[in-house]
């Protein structure tokens, strides 16, 4: 079946570094990606659709100069926490839609600020 | 975009028990999708029901729609303590059906004691 995979799975960084975490469908192109963040013990948060050729669509409240989106290929897009802090950890999650009305999920990256 | 809700937030039951978690939400849905997700790691897709269906089957699990009372519920029946993880209702609204995003609900914790 289609596999997403992110990287990295999990990253450990200062405040105020900024961490990119790269999303890719491996046998299937994607043309549009979304990125998810989910908190301890809590659901998924849609934070933005990133869309191959264009600009991302970011959810309300989302800040689209601190996570930016990159969708560079058809294949790939990258998540960027620019200046992160301590409330920026979380789990980040993407997703791809396959051809069907399902949509496959990468492994998902802790990012931990200290 | 706003998540629905799940009951319960937590179940616990014993090994060979059927496990019976619901879902509700809030706008009209295209279809309603069911994912696993174990401690940490990334989303499972288990089971896609379309707004025109009320009811299907997938081994060991049973899901229902109502779409009347937006309102789903996912049946595991004779639990093993490997299915113990966070199960989420997910709905793909969009009328378009272009845009693909999910929805997910707050997410019912399963816990089978062997």
């Amino acid at each position: 079946g289609a596999v997403v995979s992110q990287h990295p799975s999990w990253v450990i960084c200062k405040s105020g570094t900024s961490v990119k975490i790269e999303c890719r469908s491996l046998d299937f192109q994607a043309t549009t990606m979304f990125w998810y963040r989910q908190f301890p013990k809590q659901s998924l948060m849609l934070m933005a659709t990133s869309n191959e050729g264009s600009k991302a669509t970011y959810e309300q409240g989302v800040e689209k100069d601190k996570f930016l989106i990159n969708h560079a290929s058809l294949t790939l897009s990258t998540l960027t926490v620019t200046s992160a802090h301590p409330e920026d950890s979380s789990f980040y999650i993407c997703s791809a839609p396959g051809d069907t009305d399902t949509q496959y999920f990468g492994p998902g990256t802790r990012l931990t600020v200290l | 975009s706003q998540q629905g809700e799940e009951d319960p937030q937590a179940l616990s039951i014993q090994e060979g028990e059927n496990a019976t978690m619901n879902c509700s939400y809030k706008t009209s849905i295209n279809n309603l999708q069911w994912y696993r997700q174990n401690s940490g790691r990334g989303l499972v897709h288990l089971i896609l029901i379309r707004s025109n269906e009320r009811e299907k089957h997938s081994g060991r699990l049973r899901v229902t729609l109502d779409t009347s009372k937006k309102s789903s519920s996912l049946l595991i029946t004779a639990s093993r303590a490997a299915d113990t993880a966070s199960y989420f209702c997910a709905t793909d609204g969009d009328p378009s059906g272009s845009a693909r995003q999910l929805t997910f609900g707050s997410g019912t914790q399963l816990t089978v004691l062997p």
